[in-house]
């Protein structure tokens, strides 16, 4: 079946450079995406979320691109600070989809000093 | 979480027991879901409820249970059928499908 993933388990990045987290998607129908981000013990953080008919948004210090053409999905974030240490996970729509959103299984994001 | 409260933080079961977690909003949502995270693994959906007294069986429902008489609650029961319930437990809640889901603080559940 479709199903979300991630490329990297595990993601170590020096305090203030960028990070980048990456998500492949398997569904062409997909039409909507999110980021989580999840600290340990926590329910998962909205971070930013994008439609299909988008190819780029951005936040406070991130930014999501979207391309549909290879199904894959990043997410950016500009000058790390430890407290971005987290696992972040993406989630995907189906349209007509009884299972409602599909998670990846995340990404450890880990700032170093 | 925010408008999302799930009570209680860490909850022990002993074997043959029901116990039943509590999430409760005040976001005005009309879908409420419960997904449950094992260590290093995606959530996967138990249940969900798009309006009041309505709900449908996610992926992993058996041993489960779950009630929406009103639009602000959707407690989940773990039964005693459920036998590896030890899990991080997650109750969200969004405007429906194909919209943002957001998430409570979750319930840690353990068997002594």
């Amino acid at each position: 079946g479709e199903s979300v993933g991630l490329h990297l388990p595990t993601l170590s990045v020096q305090e203030g450079d960028n990070s980048i987290i990456n998500c492949a998607y398997s569904n062409s129908a997909s039409d909507y995406f999110i980021w989580y981000k999840q600290e340990s013990g926590k329910g998962p953080q909205f971070i930013i979320d994008i439609r299909s008919n988008m190819d780029k948004r951005q936040g406070q210090r991130v930014t999501v691109l979207l391309n549909k053409t290879v199904k894959h999905l990043s997410l950016q974030i500009a000058a790390t600070q430890p407290g971005d240490s987290a696992v972040y996970f993406c989630a995907e729509n189906m349209p007509g989809s009884a299972r409602q959103l599909t998670f990846g299984s995340g990404t450890q994001l880990t700032v170093l000093p | 979480d925010g408008g999302i409260t799930q009570s209680p933080k860490y909850l022990f079961r002993k074997e043959g027991q029901n116990v039943t977690l509590s999430c409760e909003q005040n976001l005005n949502h009309d879908a409420m879901y419960w997904y449950r995270q094992d260590p290093g693994q995606g959530l996967r959906l138990i249940y969900y409820s798009q309006i009041v007294n309505d709900f449908q069986k996610g992926d992993i429902a058996e041993g489960y249970s779950v009630s929406r008489e009103k639009k602000e609650s959707f407690p989940l029961t773990v039964t005693s059928a459920q036998k590896n319930p030890t899990a991080f437990y997650l109750c969200a809640t969004g405007q429906g499908r194909g919209e943002t889901q957001y998430f409570g603080p979750g319930t840690r559940l353990l068997v002594l």
